[in-house]
Parts: structure tokens; sequence; C-alpha cells
């Protein structure tokens, strides 16, 4: 069963929009972190931002904010003012299980392309 | 120390040779991980490391694979007998596991890519 969704596989927006990104993801586990990556087309992946599931506030960094609901397990991740420069693959992830002991491998959806327009 | 470091960066090699391709993680991070990602795709795990030990290979990692961390610090990844099918970016993250709830994002090298002829 695929842990993390991303059910947009491509999007379209005008430069200076916001744009969601949209990100379910599938837990038993009552502690576990939430990412956003950026990839390029140089194929690097660079982190965006982190939340985790004892966090009560959502997310925020610069122009990113990830809006967690955790009931519906969901983590968008939105982005304000958008530029040229933020056309690129966009993958969400989950880190389960924070304990010492446990698997703690990092999860990967499969990622929207986002393309700004000018 | 500025982030991951991956080698080589590139490797094109015939079909049936051996690759081995290294990870140096954030000096201070315990956790090591590795993955592929094939085009058009999101990253898939392979494997990881708390120190020096491995503690989890996902299936994908098949006999030809073996990963090493000795020291617990840097990583290497073989790949014996190389297949077509192993073409593929292969991404090493470090981070550094702190405890419940501690913000513990990894950070990823830039990638080995490579290409079975």
């Amino acid at each position: 069963a695929q842990k993390i969704t991303q059910t947009q596989p491509g999007m379209f927006v005008q430069e200076k929009e916001a744009v969601t990104l949209d990100c379910t993801y599938d837990t038993s586990d009552q502690s576990y972190g939430l990412f956003w990556y950026k990839q390029p087309s140089s194929g690097e992946m660079i982190f965006l931002i982190y939340q985790g599931s004892y966090d009560e506030q959502n997310a925020t960094e610069g122009r990113y904010s990830l809006n967690f609901q955790k009931a519906r397990k969901s983590a968008n991740l939105v982005i304000s003012a958008s530029q040229l420069g933020d056309s690129a693959m966009y993958f969400c992830a989950m880190r389960e299980g924070l304990g010492e002991n446990r698997d703690d491998k990092i999860i990967f959806g499969k990622g929207t392309r986002l393309h700004i327009l000018p | 120390d500025t982030g991951v470091s991956q080698d080589p960066r590139h490797k094109i090699t015939k079909r049936g040779q051996n690759v081995t391709f290294r990870c140096d993680p954030i000096s201070e991070h315990n956790r090591l991980y590795w993955y592929r990602q094939t085009l058009g795709q999101g990253p898939e795990f392979l494997t990881y490391f708390q120190n020096e030990a491995q503690l989890e290979k996902s299936r994908l990692l098949s006999d030809r694979f073996s990963a090493e961390r000795p020291k617990g610090s840097f990583s290497t990844l073989e790949i014996q007998r190389t297949e077509q099918g192993d073409s593929a970016m292969y991404l090493c993250a470090s981070s550094r596991f702190q405890g419940l709830g501690i913000r513990g994002e990894a950070f990823f090298g830039q990638g080995t890519r490579l290409t079975v002829v």
C-alpha cells in the first residue's frame, strides 16, 4: 500500500500566485515526521520544510508553509508568491517511528512537477 | 563540512562490471541512507545505517547490492554484475537522530548517476 500519495503529477501556475501541492500519508504510528523536498532539473534534492507529528503549529520556512491536518493525514505544501525558480519536482516524504530502535526509513511520494509560467 | 558528498557524480559501465559508489555524510550525522531514483519517479529506499550498523535493507536490494559503513562515517554502495536495469541515480542522505520528536530532516548529496551500457 502506498504510504505517501501525491495526486497531482503536474501543475501549471502563473508567476506570483500562491500554489498548494497536495500530500496525504498513511501511518499507524503516533510519532512521525513529514518532509517536503524540491528537485530541480539539476537533480539535487533540496530540503524545504519539516513537520513533526507532535508539532502544534504548522511549519513555515520563508515562502513555504506546510498545511498539516493530522486527522485527515494531510500535509500540503503551500508556496506563496511563486517565482520562476520554483519550477521543479516536489516530493512529499514521511519518516515513521521516531523511536531510537525503530525502523526509520524515509518514504517518498511520486512527486509533483510544478511549472511556473511567466 | 558543507553537506553530503557523493563520488563519483557520473559512472558509465558495461553490463556485468562491478561498480562502487561512495558517500560522505555531514560529519555529526549518525544516520545514513541510500536511495535509488529512476527518471520521473520518487526516490526508492534501499538501506540505511545508524552509525556502522545497517538497520534495514529493502527487498529492492538484491544479492548483487551491498552497502557498508565500516567506521560509522563514510559509506560505500557496491553493485556487482551490473545490469541495464540498474541504470539510475543513486542518492545518499544523512541525518542526525537525537530522539523522539527531535527535528530530524535528512540532507541529500547530489547523487551518482549510473548508466549501464
